[in-house]
């Protein structure tokens, strides 16, 4: 069963700075890997989806990158600023004939930047 | 467009009480789901729909119906509410079932059952 692990649970950052969020999984045989982003009393919302044939996507100050071989993603954020404060969950999709519904979540990397 | 609606925000339910959790989507979304968010544990798929009429269980169903009577809406029951049950519960939606399409969440309701 695939098992997706996201260390630390917790992280507060100075603004400004740049950062690394961590995202590890235990099957490779993977088709996507999804980025969200979970602000308090609010829903999920998708930042970046890589795709198993792709290293990396960007968005703006984001860059996601994917090691399928290691079962390693990474969520880099640049300047980081007070706004970018939230919960930052990770997802993986298999490899099937499946869609969402085979979707594994993270448990999360709640990020504050200090003003 | 609203995206994915969810009602009611908070509930605090009595052991055995039942309710229904509603999520509406205005994207005309064929797949939606719903899913329990637990401390220290990821999101957990508890049933999903990938059009109208059609539903199937995810990886924790017990104490809980759905149906999908049209495309637009989705609603969970909860039939004899468990304190096991306390969670806050998400309904997100896609284009498709397919394997690319971006989740659209809603924002969540918060249960609590004594």
């Amino acid at each position: 069963k695939q098992e997706v692990t996201q260390i630390p649970a917790a992280l507060s950052v100075p603004e400004g700075e740049n950062l690394v969020l961590n995202c590890s999984f235990t099957d490779s045989a993977i088709y996507n890997l999804q980025w969200f982003r979970q602000d308090p009393g609010k829903g999920l919302t998708s930042l970046l989806l890589i795709q198993s044939s792709q290293r990396e996507q960007t968005s703006g100050r984001l860059n996601a990158s994917l090691d399928k071989s290691s079962g390693r993603s990474t969520l880099y954020i640049a300047a980081s600023q007070p706004g970018d404060s939230a919960t930052y969950l990770c997802a993986v999709l298999p490899i099937s004939n499946f869609g969402n519904e085979k979707l594994t979540f993270g448990t999360g990397t709640r990020l504050t930047i200090i003003p | 467009n609203a995206g994915v609606t969810q009602t009611p925000k908070f509930q605090v339910l009595k052991t055995g009480q039942s309710m229904t959790l509603q999520c509406a989507q205005d994207m005309n979304h064929e797949y939606m789901s719903w899913y329990r968010q637990d401390p220290g544990m990821g999101l957990r798929l508890i049933h999903y729909s990938v059009g109208a009429g059609i539903t199937d269980q995810g990886e924790v169903p017990n104490g809980y119906n759905v149906s999908r009577s049209t495309t637009e809406d989705f609603p969970l029951r909860l039939l004899s509410a468990a304190p096991s049950q306390t969670s806050v519960y998400f309904c997100a939606s896609s284009d498709r079932q397919a394997t690319n399409e971006k989740l659209f969440f809603g924002s969540g309701t918060q249960l609590s059952v004594l």
